[in-house]
């Protein structure tokens, strides 16, 4: 299996443009989460889904930031309109059932985004 | 509202050396702690899982413990080698959905 995918890799844009973020699950899992990561605020869970369904998004920052499974492999998050202070790295986490704590989350590798 | 802490933010130590990294969370009623680790420029990679009705877990040259009740975690490196050198995480689950919240990170150097 290829694990977590998500791209792109690095992401530089200029303040005030559209943001796409993007994250392909493992195979079979069925729970999705986006965190970010930045020095000052460590690791932050954003939101979470559920077979598909968003269960907690308190930790999404503002209404700028929106997040969708449209099928069961495959998530995006978005910016719009991005600002600086969005600059993060963001990473994407599946696991293999949903509701269940005790399951291990494997991590994507992350996107670097930048926003002048 | 539950709160992760590490510490130290960061530790050197010589190849060789057992060592030990802390973690301590405010809120005891936890369902489980997991330590990851976390290489430059590269995402998370799981390393230990401990349930709540746990007391440790081992897993090769890494040891974690688990005590709720005072609210603590350690994670006991043994022999250390250079490839240790990364950031170790700590995060709790607290209550029961998948929601994980992380501490800070430990950095840990192992010069050879």
């Amino acid at each position: 299996d290829a694990g977590v995918i998500q791209s792109p890799r690095h992401e530089v844009t200029e303040m005030g443009q559209e943001v796409t973020l993007r994250c392909k699950l493992i195979s079979g899992h069925n729970s999705l989460f986006w965190y970010r990561q930045t020095m000052m605020r460590g690791l932050e869970l954003l939101i979470y889904f559920n077979n598909n369904v968003p269960i907690d998004d308190s930790g999404m920052p503002e209404d700028r930031f929106s997040a969708k499974m449209p099928n069961a492999s495959f998530s995006t998050l978005k910016i719009q309109p991005s600002e600086p202070r969005d600059s993060a790295v963001y990473f994407c986490a599946s696991s293999l059932r949903a509701g269940a704590p005790q399951e291990t989350q494997y991590f994507g590798p992350g996107t670097r985004l930048l926003v002048l | 509202k539950q709160e992760v802490t590490q510490i130290p933010a960061a530790l050197s130590v010589p190849e060789g050396e057992n060592l030990v990294l802390n973690c301590s969370f405010t809120d005891s009623a936890i369902y489980n702690l997991q330590w990851f680790r976390q290489d430059p420029g590269k995402g998370l990679t799981s390393l230990l899982l401990i349930q709540s009705s746990q007391r440790e877990q081992t897993s090769g040259r890494l040891n974690a413990s688990l005590d709720k009740s005072s609210g603590r975690s350690t994670l006991y490196i043994a022999a250390s080698q250079p490839g240790d050198s990364a950031t170790y995480l700590c995060a709790v689950h607290s209550g029961n959905t998948g929601k994980l919240i992380f501490g800070q990170g430990t950095t840990l150097q192992v010069k050879p």
